[in-house]
């Protein structure tokens, strides 16, 4: 049982770079969506889509950008990254956007 | 912005002993309300989800009810075992996702 699988585990950059933090879903979920985890604060919401070819901004989207070509895959992209990106970021799905999330094991990045 | 509280930060309970915690959200256009379980170095999982003002929802030795009028719910956990430590999330269902509240971080002592 595959569930959301999100990789990598981990990954350290440097200021400016770019990267792509994969995600995908074998639950035919409709609704994926990312979020950053930091010291402090509650999980908040980057971006969502509620079904291929939708995507739309949550509550800190800046810095980042998505894609949704399949109902698999919802990868996020960091365009430059900077040390505010340095957190811990979860990919999740559900059946629908207020429904039961089913997240991925997470994702550590560090922004040098 | 929605929000969404818990208390306590953290706890410390002793193996045995029961404890309950708070999630308190807003009143009106009540949906829904989950409950999750964050194991160190694990990903949350849905404990519950409820929608019923009066609701009371059971897994095990873990337990929540809900009061959607006045805009809280009460997690209890009955004779605390160590695999119980965990980070316990609410969330409050929106349109476009759910807000998270910062989580209470339970620690069961032996």
């Amino acid at each position: 049982n595959a569930g959301v699988t999100q990789t990598p585990k981990f990954q350290v950059l440097k200021t400016g770079q770019s990267m792509t933090l994969q995600c995908a879903q074998d639950m035919n979920h409709e609704y994926m969506s990312w979020y950053r985890q930091d010291p402090g604060m509650g999980l908040r919401l980057i971006h969502y889509s509620v079904g291929a070819g939708i995507t739309d901004q949550g509550e800190v989207p800046n810095g980042y950008n998505v894609s949704r070509s399949t109902t698999e895959d919802f990868p996020l992209r960091l365009l430059s990254a900077a040390p505010s990106q340095t957190s811990v970021y979860f990919c999740a799905s559900s059946y629908r956007p207020t429904g039961e999330l089913f997240f991925g094991e997470g994702s550590r990045l560090t922004v040098l | 912005i929605l929000n969404v509280e818990q208390s306590p930060q953290s706890l410390h309970v002793q193996e045995g002993d029961s404890t309950n915690f708070t999630c308190s959200f807003p009143s009106s256009n009540f949906y829904a309300l989950h409950w999750y379980r964050w194991e160190t170095a694990k990903s949350p999982e849905a404990l519950f989800v409820m929608t019923l003002n009066g609701d009371e929802k059971k897994k095990g030795r873990i337990s929540a009810t809900l009061n959607t009028k006045e805009g809280y719910s009460y997690l209890y956990i009955k004779g605390s075992q160590p695999e119980d430590s965990a980070t316990y999330l609410c969330a409050f269902p929106r349109a476009d996702g759910l807000t998270f509240g910062k989580g209470t971080h339970l620690i069961i002592q032996p």
